[in-house]
């Protein structure tokens, strides 16, 4: 199994472009979600997908959107970076919502 | 104005001592916690759980401890080793799992 996998590693975006960051898991989990890291902070929700058909917004949910594509794939959409994205961000994924989450190695967002 | 977040909490630790690193979670209805490890540039990992009927819990080199009195809980690392270097979050789950803030453990050889 490969786990959580997030595509790309690495994007560097000028102000005001947009793009999909990409994340799917298979270990067949029903709860998925996004969050940001900024540097030497915590984890900070973005949205989740507490099953497939549905998303509802976190900590952090402005300039950002969401789309769960089906059971396995839950994508992240920055319609106009703003270089306040700029952060690593990662997906995971869980049983349920109460359950632990798995997490995916990241996708670090650079926007100049 | 966005929420900027809390800048982590650091622990040094002389290699080869013991490590503890605590949290304090805030529901007490929570029910489940859990440890995790994230390394420098990677995802954070499972290292150890523990649910509300225990209060002590112990992995390979790694103890929790769980004081629901006063809603804390801890991580123990046992022989501090440079790997152990990387942040530690508690989670605590009642319907959904919520993040502590994360502390920072740096190995000093």
């Amino acid at each position: 199994n490969a786990g959580v996998t997030q595509t790309p590693k690495f994007q560097v975006l000028k102000t005001g472009q947009s793009m999909t960051l990409q994340c799917a898991q298979d270990m067949n989990h029903n709860s998925m979600y996004w969050y940001r890291q900024d540097p030497g902070m915590g984890l900070r929700l973005i949205y989740y997908s507490a099953s497939e058909g549905t998303t509802d917004k976190g900590e952090v949910p402005n300039g950002y959107n969401v789309s769960r594509l089906n059971k396995r794939e839950f994508s992240l959409r920055l319609e106009s970076a703003a270089p306040s994205q700029t952060s690593v961000y990662f997906c995971a994924s869980s049983k349920d919502r109460g359950h632990e989450q798995y997490f995916g190695p990241g996708t670090r967002l650079t926007v100049t | 104005g966005e929420n900027v977040g809390l800048h982590l909490p650091t622990l040094s630790v002389q290699e080869g001592d013991n490590s503890i690193i605590n949290c304090a979670y805030s529901n007490s209805a929570s029910d489940y916690f859990i440890w995790y490890k994230q390394e420098s540039g990677k995802g954070p990992q499972f290292i150890i759980d523990i649910r509300s009927n225990m209060d002590k819990r112990q992995g390979q080199r790694v103890t929790v401890l769980l004081n629901k009195t006063v809603k804390h809980l801890s991580l123990q690392i046992a022989a501090t080793q440079p790997g152990d270097s990387a942040v530690y979050f508690c989670a605590e789950i009642y319907e959904k799992l919520t993040f502590g803030t994360g502390t920072r453990l740096t190995i000093i050889p």
